[in-house]
């Protein structure tokens, strides 16, 4: 059984520093992997996908890897600012009917 | 509309009674999704729809659940008899992908999700 894990489960940075987030997942046969923001009270905004078959995808200040045998993910958030403060879910689908299967999240906190 | 819309966004109901949650997909989209997210926890996936075939329901907690989504559009998931273990905020996604040997990648776009609290 797929297991997602997100390490940390809460940052606080200051602002102006690189975010750094983790995603690990127990079964590397995944489709794809998916990282989402969540902003409290609200559902989740899809920031990027990777195909299983590519190592990185890049949308502005933010960058995501996956490295498929080793089972893990991170995702890159330059020069970050007070708006980036979410908590950010990552998502692997390894069902071809694409339900997905989420890590608990990273809450982050980015202060002025 | 532009996006998932999902309906009510709150929801309060006594234990025991039964409950019925509304989601409107992305026009044109033939896959849907509903999860299930406790607090501080990820979604936990509930059941699948490609268009109105209900193709995968290994998530639902129990038989007090159910999902239907009779002309391939819109969708409700019904839990009867609540119980408080149910509070959670139920999400729906939907997406474009359709055919299981595309391989598609295409996002899943989610609503903003009904809170469901159980007294």
């Amino acid at each position: 059984k797929q297991e997602v894990t997100q390490i940390p489960a809460a940052l606080s940075v200051p602002e102006g520093e690189n975010l750094v987030l983790n995603c690990s997942f127990t079964d590397s046969a995944i489709y794809n992997l998916q990282w989402f923001r969540q902003d409290p009270g609200k559902g989740l905004t899809s920031l990027l996908l990777i195909q299983s078959s590519q190592r990185e995808q890049t949308s502005g200040r933010l960058n995501a890897s996956l490295d498929k045998s080793s089972g893990r993910s991170t995702l890159y958030i330059a020069a970050s600012q007070p708006g980036d403060s979410a908590t950010y879910l990552c998502a692997v689908k390894d069902d071809s009917w694409g339900k997905l299967q989420f890590g608990a999240g990273t809450q982050v906190v980015v202060t002025p | 509309g532009a996006g998932v819309s999902q309906s009510p966004r709150y929801k309060v109901a006594k234990r025991g009674q039964d409950v019925a949650l509304r989601c409107d997909p992305i026009s044109g989209h033939v896959s849907l999704f509903w999860y299930q997210q406790a607090l501080g926890q990820g979604p936990e996936f509930l059941t699948y729809f490609q268009n109105e075939a209900q193709l995968d329901k290994s998530g639902l907690p129990s038989d007090r659940f159910f999902a239907e989504r009779p002309e391939g559009s819109v969708s409700t998931l019904k839990i009867q008899r609540t119980q408080q273990e149910d509070s959670a905020v139920y999400l729906c996604a939907s997406s474009r992908e359709f055919d299981r040997a595309q391989f598609s990648n295409q996002p899943q776009h989610f609503g903003d999700g009904t809170r469901l609290s159980i007294l």
